[in-house]
């Protein structure tokens, strides 16, 4: 069964380190996002991406963040100075289309020290 | 803003219990509604989608009501199994525009053997 797959599965990093977290999303899917799980808290929306732009953002997506789609299979979430609060889990999931059923990777655990 | 509360936050219950989880937002105007499951340390994964022109979905033991009007979702599970032991959470789309899920706290079940 096709799935989301994401990279690396835990990720240790100094404060104000640049960190890339890799997805590669189900093959047919169109829509792409980001969401984080702080420990203990609600899943959170990051970010939408259609078409190869944003389609949608949170206040928490500010400069620090962004999203790229380097090539036609991976889709990649980038926090340029890392902060102590940034420690998550970050999942990516996928869909057909907007709106429809979203399919979620196994999620990169992000660790700032 | 939209709130999803999830109740009860936790449950305990002896395996071959019928149980219901409750999910229940703030805004009636919602579009679609998701409801996965959580294993400690995973990611997401998918159980059933109410389209929001649909009142409920069924897959094997697990059935999913939707009332829009009374701002509602149930996910009711048969015969309950130790497997089923683990957070339950329901998300929805506002609107179809509306590219983000919003999520729950979760319901974390615990069946015993």
């Amino acid at each position: 069964e096709p799935e989301v797959t994401q990279t690396p599965s835990h990720q240790v990093t100094q404060m104000g380190q640049e960190v890339i977290l890799r997805c590669v999303p189900i093959s047919n899917h169109l829509y792409f996002y980001w969401y984080r799980q702080i420990l203990g808290q609600k899943v959170e929306f990051l970010v939408s991406f259609y078409n190869n732009e944003i389609s949608e953002k949170s206040e928490i997506f500010d400069d620090q963040f962004s999203v790229e789609r380097p090539d036609g299979s991976n889709f990649t979430l980038k926090i340029r100075s890392t902060k102590l609060e940034d420690s998550a889990m970050y999942f990516c999931a996928s869909s057909v289309i907007e709106g429809g059923e979203l399919f979620f990777g196994e999620g990169s655990r992000l660790t700032v020290l | 803003k939209q709130e999803v509360t999830q109740i009860p936050a936790a449950l305990s219950v002896p395996e071959g219990e019928n149980l219901v989880l409750n999910c229940s937002f703030t805004d009636s105007a919602i579009y679609n509604l998701q409801w996965f499951r959580q294993d400690p340390g995973k990611g997401l994964t998918s159980l059933l989608l109410i389209q929001s022109s649909q009142r409920e979905q069924t897959s094997g033991r697990l059935n999913a009501s939707l009332d829009k009007s009374s701002g509602r979702s149930t996910l009711y599970i048969a015969a309950s199994q130790p497997g089923d032991s683990a957070t339950y959470l329901c998300a929805f789309w506002v609107n179809q525009a509306g590219t983000a899920l919003i999520f729950g706290k979760g319901t974390t079940l615990s069946v015993s053997s």
